[in-house]
């Protein structure tokens, strides 16, 4: 039971390039969250979604574009990348149940900008 | 902005004596969570109060909620080395979970 799985886990982008990461978890769950940590930031939410097929814009969501094609993955893209992205990102999933229950995360994608 | 803010931002204890820290929230809420990072690592859950609850026991952690005054504080008691690490405040509210900005633990053996 692997849970929360983020690929990849390291990445160097140049300014301008483009990447997906990619989350996946297999408890069959409804909620996914994408976020990112800087230091002194605490973890601010970026993109979410609540079923497959549907995103929604968290506090952050400039600069990114998210995709929930199958209920398993929710994917986070960059398509122009910017220094200011550089940040440590995390994926996170809950199952619905009213939403009193835990989110379970992934172990995070360290993104560096140059 | 971010929904909650926990205080202090950094913590110092020695082995063994009770940690304790807050957080502050701004709007409506399900319900509140505590998770813990250890450095460079994924958040854990530890501990969930819904919002109808007061206080929540879970082995050497105590969560309070007071909805009225928007905040929740955790208490780690008998601290070990262990326990060093960051702590983070989080709202679920309908599908959202907002997080605060964190308190850094440090235990000292």
């Amino acid at each position: 039971n692997a849970g929360v799985t983020q690929t990849p886990k390291f990445r160097v982008l140049k300014t301008g390039q483009s990447m997906t990461l990619l989350c996946a978890q297999d408890m069959n769950h409804e909620y996914m969250y994408w976020y990112r940590q800087d230091p002194g930031m605490g973890l601010r939410l970026i993109h979410y979604s609540v079923g497959e097929g549907t995103t929604a814009k968290g506090e952050v969501p400039d600069g990114y574009n998210v995709s929930r094609l199958k209920k398993q993955n929710f994917l986070l893209g960059l398509e122009s990348a910017a220094p200011s992205q550089t940040s440590v990102y995390f994926c996170a999933s809950l199952a619905r149940r009213g939403m009193n229950t835990e989110a379970f995360f992934g172990q995070g994608t360290r993104l560096t900008v140059v | 902005s971010q929904q909650g803010e926990e205080d202090p931002q950094a913590l110092s204890i020695q082995e063994g004596e009770n940690a304790t820290m807050n957080c502050s929230y701004k709007t409506s809420i399900n319900n509140l969570q505590w998770y813990r990072q250890n450095s460079g690592r994924g958040l854990v859950h530890l501990i969930l109060i819904r919002s109808n609850e007061r206080e929540k026991h879970s082995g050497r952690l105590r969560v309070t909620l007071d909805t009225s005054k928007k905040s929740s504080s955790l208490l780690i008691t008998a601290s070990r080395a262990a326990d060093t690490a960051s702590y983070f405040c989080a709202t679920g509210f309908n599908e959202k979970l907002t997080f605060g900005t964190g308190t850094r633990l440090t235990i000292i053996p």
